[in-house]
């Protein structure tokens, strides 16, 4: 089954500082990368998506970078705070145009104030 | 504008009991789609759903597990005869289209099974 691996699985950061997150996937199809944030005990909001035809988008403190030959895409938050502190999922469609999403397994991320 | 709702948010059950989590998509919104995600995991995909069709199953274990959307109400997953190992969070999402489209998701629904 396709993949999409997710890395570091959890990350510690100081406020104010940059957290990278990774993510690698398999099928060259996919066509569209959402990156989800969930805060304890509620579900998975949409944060920042990419398509591939871009290699980066930028929204306030977040952007993702996408690096096609590769097959990876990552996400940075600059000027990290506290209350980023969350789980981030990357995400990717099984196959080109499709509705069914694999995702990544996640990175516990903990901003220090 | 109420985004995705599931209810209830927590829900305990003891073996062999059934297991019914319901879910109301976004207004608007005609495709729901269920996941499961278990501690310390990333979310799995289960079922996908148009009024009153099952598009996708694939996800779905093959048995005990089933779901629908009905033409008038929410959308119901059920489960029967619960084992400890369902004891997961079940994540509803819906989206306006059935391509790649943003999906939005729910608060989801705690299942314990004791």
């Amino acid at each position: 089954q396709q993949q999409v691996k997710q890395s570091p699985q959890s990350l510690i950061v100081q406020k104010g500082g940059i957290s990278i997150i990774n993510c690698a996937y398999e099928n060259t199809a996919f066509d569209y990368f959402p990156w989800y944030q969930q805060f304890p005990g509620k579900g998975p909001a949409l944060l920042i998506a990419i398509r591939p035809d871009v290699s980066e988008k930028k929204e306030g403190r977040f952007t993702i970078s996408f690096n096609k030959s590769a097959k990876q895409f990552s996400l940075h938050i600059m000027d990290s705070q506290p209350g980023d502190s969350a789980t981030y999922f990357c995400a990717a469609p099984l196959c080109s145009g499709t509705y069914k999403y694999i995702f990544g397994t996640g990175t516990r991320l903990k901003v220090l104030a | 504008n109420a985004g995705v709702m599931q209810n209830p948010r927590h829900l305990v059950r003891r073996r062999g009991q059934e297991a019914r989590l319901r879910c109301s998509p976004m207004k608007g919104h005609s495709h729901v789609y269920w996941y499961r995600q278990l501690p310390e995991e990333g979310l799995k995909f289960m079922v996908y759903l148009q009024k009153e069709n099952i598009i996708d199953e694939s996800g779905m274990p093959k048995e005990r597990f089933s779901a629908e959307f009905p033409k008038e109400g929410p959308s119901i997953l059920r489960i029967q005869q619960v084992v400890r190992g369902d004891s997961a969070a079940y994540f509803c999402a819906s989206s306006s289209t059935g391509d790649t489209d943003t999906q939005y998701f729910g608060p989801g629904t705690r299942l314990t099974v004791l």
